[in-house]
């Protein structure tokens, strides 16, 4: 068991840029989330998906798309890389959203723009 | 709407003393309150969580929190602290299915010889 795999770890990109971070999941789970990470601010969330074929925007989507097309994967997708992107990303998955359910995370993807 | 405030973006403590992570939170709702643990260069993982069973919530590795209604509350104490507890650690809140993890801005714990 795996758990959550996320791809890259890490990436350096220029301005302007596109790139796509990668994330699996084999616990069979229904919701999905992408989280940024900055210093002081906790986790943020950018994108969730609630099952396959769906996805839904949370606290900061702006500049980020994401795709949800088989149940296990969950992408992020940056079309124009900016400065203020520069964080460290995670994903994470759950059975269900809210309540006590437990979200487990991703080793996270470390990323640069300059 | 619901939110968490995390006192002290930095706590040092020696080995073997008290650890005391404080955390407030506001909900709208009754709150499901979690304290997730990030070592470093790693993803977060579950330390503890109330789900209204008790209000002394035990979790892994020696840590335990109380959930304080009339305060708001939801601190996270160890009696002894280790080396191996340096790391940040991040409340947070969620309220009914549906409703999204709210995390505070997490606390790095430093623990010296």
């Amino acid at each position: 068991n795996a758990g959550v795999t996320q791809t890259p770890k890490f990436r350096v990109l220029k301005t302007g840029q596109s790139m796509t971070l990668l994330c699996a999941q084999d616990m069979n789970h229904e919701y999905m989330y992408w989280y940024r990470q900055d210093p002081g601010m906790g986790l943020r969330l950018i994108h969730y998906s609630v099952g396959e074929g769906t996805t839904a925007k949370g606290e900061v989507p702006d500049g980020y798309n994401v795709s949800r097309l088989k149940k296990q994967n969950f992408l992020l997708g940056l079309e124009s890389a900016a400065p203020s992107q520069t964080s460290v990303y995670f994903c994470a998955s759950s059975p269900r959203t809210g309540g006590a359910d437990t979200q487990y995370f991703g080793p996270g993807t470390r990323l640069t723009v300059l | 709407a619901q939110s968490v405030t995390q006192l002290g973006s930095h706590v040092s403590v020696s080995e073997g003393a008290l650890v005391l992570l404080r955390c407030n939170y506001s909900s709208s709702v009754p709150p499901y309150l979690f304290w997730y643990v990030q070592y470093p260069n790693q993803g977060l993982q579950l330390l503890l969580k109330y789900t209204s069973a008790a209000t002394l919530v035990k979790g892994i590795n020696g840590f335990e929190a109380e959930f304080k209604k009339s305060e708001t509350s939801f601190h996270l104490t160890k009696p002894s602290a280790h080396m191996s507890d340096a790391a940040e650690y991040f409340c947070a809140v969620s309220g009914d299915a549906g409703n999204m993890l709210t995390f505070g801005g997490g606390t790095r714990l430093m623990v010296k010889p």
